[in-house]
């Protein structure tokens, strides 16, 4: 069975220009979770989606930060403009139990470079 | 507020040593989950353990144990004749009901193994 799938592996981007993250969650898990992870610390969660709907975008800066699941499988996580402080690894992880009872699985990231 | 706390950020052990890695939690609710993650330097989280707060019985897996201690908001995890593939960056995570289920991690155990 595949795992979460994430695409790119890295980005490298000039500051003030956008950028997007892709994420295919495992076949099947309904719920799907966006992460940031900075050098050293444990990943903080972005937005969770139950199918296609956003239960959980608290965290999310949304004056920068969109993300959207429209079919309910795979998502998009985009920042514009991004700025230097943006420059971090992008998670992706599904689970089958969105009550947080699920472990969560992950995919390996996207690692942002921001210039 | 819910919060894990992982008071060693690095530990070097020689190889067949054991080791224990500690976690320590902060939450409100009565129920709730307790994680183990794994991430290599791949950077890939690696799934290891779920517990719920209804069950504090210990468990063993293989060379990994975890004691789950209620009285002391405890989730320690110990790793039995180290050997180099365990060395990673080890993270403890909390789940709790009347936070949506939002997951919170720690910031991480660098544990090095060596040969």
């Amino acid at each position: 069975e595949a795992g979460v799938v994430q695409s790119p592996r890295y980005k490298i981007i000039e500051k003030k220009q956008p950028v997007a993250f892709w994420c295919n969650p495992i076949s099947g898990h309904n719920t799907l979770y966006w992460y940031l992870q900075n050098l050293g610390q444990g990943p903080e969660l972005l937005i969770r989606y139950e199918n296609e709907e956003a239960v959980d975008d608290s965290q999310l800066p949304k004056d920068r930060f969109s993300a959207e699941r429209l079919k309910g499988v795979d998502s998009t996580l985009k920042i514009q403009p991004a700025e230097l402080g943006d420059s971090a690894v992008y998670l992706c992880a599904s689970s089958l139990d969105g009550q947080g009872r699920g472990e969560q699985y992950f995919g390996p990231g996207t690692r942002l470079t921001v210039t | 507020a819910q919060k894990v706390t992982q008071a060693q950020t690095e530990i070097s052990v020689v190889e067949k040593e054991d080791v224990t890695l500690d976690c320590v939690y902060e939450t409100r609710d009565t129920t709730y989950y307790l994680f183990w993650y794994k991430q290599p330097p791949s950077g890939e989280l690696v799934f290891l353990i779920r517990r719920n707060s209804f069950d504090e019985q210990n468990e063993i897996s293989g060379r990994y144990s975890w004691n789950f201690q209620k009285s002391t908001s405890s989730f320690n995890f110990t790793i039995t004749a180290s050997q180099v593939v365990d060395s990673a960056v080890y993270f403890c995570a909390l789940s709790a009901w009347n936070t949506g289920n939002q997951f919170y991690f720690g910031t991480g155990t660098s544990l090095t193994v060596i040969p």
